[in-house]
């Protein structure tokens, strides 16, 4: 089975400019969840998406937000940039039960200048 | 809230040795999931192993063990025979095994800050 692709791989913004982020999850995989990594901060959950149903938020401003499609991919958006955006935003997809594990994607570097 | 605290910022081991890295959590659950991630410079987290906390028999795969004690809440891996390839950062993470309140089963993982593993020849 493919892994988890994310698209882009890095990526570089401006100041109060928008951005999109994509993730794939493994084929059959309906949960896909979201992460920033940052030096400062670590890694941070966003959010998470199961069936085009947003399940689980973190405390992120909502400036973050995300949607999932029929096809279980998924985007997250951030608006406004912000310099504190920079980070390497992670996707993690998981098959349907309690007991599965999360795979992870390769990420997207996000500069903001 | 759940934390998870990782005490040792960097460790180094020498190749074929053996090495372990401690991770404490928080949390006043009962049922939940702990895991090691590896991350290496390429960026891409990888499992390393998983251990459900209702088991008591610690986890093992190949070279990787951890040594689970719930009543202390702690959680650390065992790295034997230590190759080039095992450094990397490595992080402790935790999942509650309990449903959200949307109903669904919660993949929220909650990490420590991590540890960098330098592996010497």
């Amino acid at each position: 089975k493919a892994g988890v692709t994310q698209t882009p791989r890095y990526l570089i913004k401006t100041r109060g400019q928008q951005v999109t982020l994509s993730c794939s999850p493994i084929s059959g995989h309906r949960s896909v969840s979201w992460y920033q990594q940052t030096p400062g901060q670590g890694l941070q959950f966003l959010f998470e998406y199961f069936s085009e149903t947003q399940r689980n938020k973190g405390n992120f401003p909502g400036r973050f937000s995300g949607r999932q499609f029929s096809n279980s991919r998924s985007e997250m958006n951030v608006s406004t940039l912000e310099l504190g955006d920079s980070a390497l935003y992670l996707c993690a997809s998981s098959g349907t039960g309690v007991r599965e594990t999360q795979y992870f994607g390769p990420g997207t570097r996000l500069l903001v200048l | 809230a759940q934390t998870v605290t990782q005490s040792q910022p960097e460790m180094s081991v020498q190749e074929a040795e053996t090495v372990t890295l401690s991770c404490t959590y928080d949390t006043s659950e009962s049922d939940y999931y702990l895991f090691w991630y590896k991350q290496p410079p390429s960026r891409q987290m990888i499992l390393v192993i998983r251990q459900e906390a209702y088991k008591q028999q610690n986890a093992t795969e190949n070279r990787f063990s951890v040594n689970f004690q719930k009543a202390a809440k702690s959680f650390s891996l065992k790295i034997s025979d230590s190759q080039l390839g095992d450094a990397a950062m490595y992080f402790c993470a935790y999942r509650s095994a309990f449903y959200t309140d949307s109903g669904g089963s919660n993949y929220k993982l909650t990490f420590g800050k991590g540890t960098l593993l330098t592996v010497n020849p």
